[in-house]
């Protein structure tokens, strides 16, 4: 079974257009921490941010916001008043558990999104 | 700058010879990873170390090989028996190997195999 879903295989939207990222998760650990990376053409990811599950504070970072809802098992990602640079693969990904053991972390397949200008 | 290095960004090699992707991190990251990436297609992690002289398979290992000698190190080697190399690979380190810990990624390999 999948532990993370990224329903949104490709979005397309214009310039300056809100668009929300979903992110589904699964899992039964009660320690668990949630990820969101960009990955742009040039094919890096870029690490955007963390939350643990005991943290279900949403935030909010420029143009972008995330919100954890344990209820629905969802970590979806906002991004305001969209840009073209904003145009990229974004992947979501779980951890379980903490501590100094190996957790992998479980990566979506990722969203497209590409913002037109 | 602190980062990830990885070189070449794009090799091209003929079937049946072992290759070796090179990846350095001057952050002073413990753990480090090597993934796999298909177009289309989330990460799938090759091998991982959380020390120097150790390292362990993750969940596509064979036809891989690594060796982590020093601490910014961590070379991945594509051997002949990996069925289907072609791909983007990307290698990434973190303070510690602990789940809470943050991946932070090098620039990726495109290794095409033909």
């Amino acid at each position: 079974a999948q532990k993370v879903t990224q329903a949104q295989t490709e979005i397309s939207v214009v310039e300056k257009e809100d668009v929300t990222l979903d992110c589904v998760y699964e899992t039964r650990d009660t320690t668990y921490y949630l990820f969101w990376y960009k990955q742009p053409p040039s094919g890096e990811l870029v690490f955007l941010i963390r939350r643990n599950s005991f943290d279900e504070q949403n935030e909010i970072s420029g143009r972008y916001s995330w919100n954890f809802q344990k209820s629905t098992s969802s970590f979806n990602f906002t991004i305001t008043a969209s840009q073209v640079v904003d145009s990229a693969v974004y992947f979501c990904a779980l951890s379980e558990a903490g501590g100094y053991n190996f957790n992998k972390f479980y990566f979506g397949s990722g969203t497209k999104l590409n913002v037109k200008p | 700058d602190g980062g990830i290095t990885q070189s070449p960004k794009y090799l091209f090699r003929k079937e049946g010879q072992n290759v070796t992707l090179s990846c350095e991190q001057n952050l002073n990251h413990d753990a480090m990873y090597w993934y796999r990436q298909d177009p289309g297609q989330g990460l799938r992690l090759i091998y991982y170390s959380q020390i120097v002289n150790d390292f362990q398979k993750g969940d596509i290992a064979e036809g891989y090989s690594v060796s982590r000698e020093k601490k910014e190190s961590f070379p991945l080697t594509v051997t002949s028996a990996q069925k289907n190399p072609t791909a983007f690979y990307l290698c990434a380190s973190s303070l510690v190997i602990g789940g809470s810990y943050e991946q932070y990624f090098g620039p990726g390999t495109r290794l095409t195999v033909t």
